[in-house]
C-alpha cells in the first residue's frame, strides 16, 4: 500500500505566486513525522521543513509552510512568493517505525516549474 | 560545515562488473543511510547504520549488495555483480541521533550497460 501519495506529477506556476504541493499519507502509528525535501537538477536532496504528528502548530521555515491536517492525513507544502530558483523536484516523506527502526518513506515527487 | 560527501558522482560499468560507492557523512553524525533512487521515483532506503552497526538492512538485496561502515564514520556500498536493473542514483544521508532531519549527499549516478 502506498504510504505517501503525491498526486501532482508536475506543477507550473508564475514567479511570485504562491504554490501548494499536495501530500497525503497513510499510517497507523500514533507518532510519526512528515518531511518535505527539494531535489534540484544537481541531485542533492535538501531538507525544507518538518512536522511532528503531535505538533500543535503548523511548521514554518521562511517562505515554506506545512499545512498539516491530521484528520485528513494531509501535509501540503506551501511556498509563498515563488522564485525561479524554486524550480525542482519536491518530495514528501514520512518517518515510520519498522521493526523497531525508524526510516523515511518517500512519495513519487512533484516537479515544480516556476515561469518568469 | 562540510556536507555529506559522496564519490564518485557518476559511474558507468558493464553488467556483471563490481562497483563501489563511498560516503563521508557530516562530522559528528552517527546515523548513516544509503538510499537508491530510481528514475522518476523517490528514494528508497537500502541500509541504515547507527555508528558502525547496521540496524536496518531489510531492504538491501544481500545476494549482490554489501555495505560497511568501519570505525563508524565513512561507509562503502558495493554491488557485485551489477545488473542492468541496478542503474539508479545511490544517495547517502546522515543525521544526529534524536534529530529528525537527514542531510543528503549529491548521490552517485550509476549506469549499468
Amino acid at each position: 500500500a502506498q504510504k505517501i501519495t503525491q498526486t501532482q506529477p508536475g506543477m507550473f506556476v508564475q514567479e511570485k505566486e504562491a504554490v501548494t504541493l499536495d501530500c497525503t499519507y497513510d499510517t497507523s502509528d500514533p507518532s510519526y513525522g512528515l518531511f518535505w525535501y527539494k531535489q534540484p537538477s544537481s541531485g542533492e536532496m535538501i531538507f525544507l521543513i518538518y512536522q511532528g504528528s503531535y505538533d500543535q502548530q503548523n511548521a514554518t521555515e521562511g517562505r515554506y509552510s506545512l499545512n498539516f491536517q491530521k484528520a485528513r492525513k494531509s501535509a501540503n507544502l506551501v511556498i509563498s512568493a515563488s522564485q525561479l530558483g524554486d524550480s525542482a523536484m519536491y518530495f514528501c516523506a514520512m518517518r515510520e517505525t519498522s521493526q523497531g527502526a525508524q526510516k523515511l518513506v518517500f512519495g513519487q515527487g512533484t516537479r515544480l516549474t516556476i515561469n518568469p | 560545515e562540510a556536507g555529506v560527501v559522496q564519490s564518485p558522482r557518476y559511474k558507468i560499468i558493464e553488467k556483471k562488473q563490481p562497483v563501489a560507492f563511498w560516503c563521508n557523512p557530516i562530522s559528528g553524525h552517527n546515523t548513516l543511510y544509503w538510499y537508491r533512487q530510481n528514475l522518476g521515483q523517490g528514494p528508497e532506503l537500502l541500509i541504515r547504520y547507527e555508528n558502525e552497526e547496521a540496524v536496518d538492512d531489510s531492504q538491501l538485496p544481500k545476494d549482490r549488495f554489501s555495505a560497511e561502515r568501519l570505525k563508524g564514520v565513512d561507509s562503502t556500498l558495493k554491488i557485485q555483480p551489477a545488473e542492468l536493473g541496478d542503474s539508479a542514483v545511490y544517495l547517502c544521508a546522515s543525521s544526529l541521533v534524536g534529530r529528525n532531519e537527514q542531510y543528503f549527499g549529491p548521490g552517485t549516478r550509476l549506469t549499468v550497460t
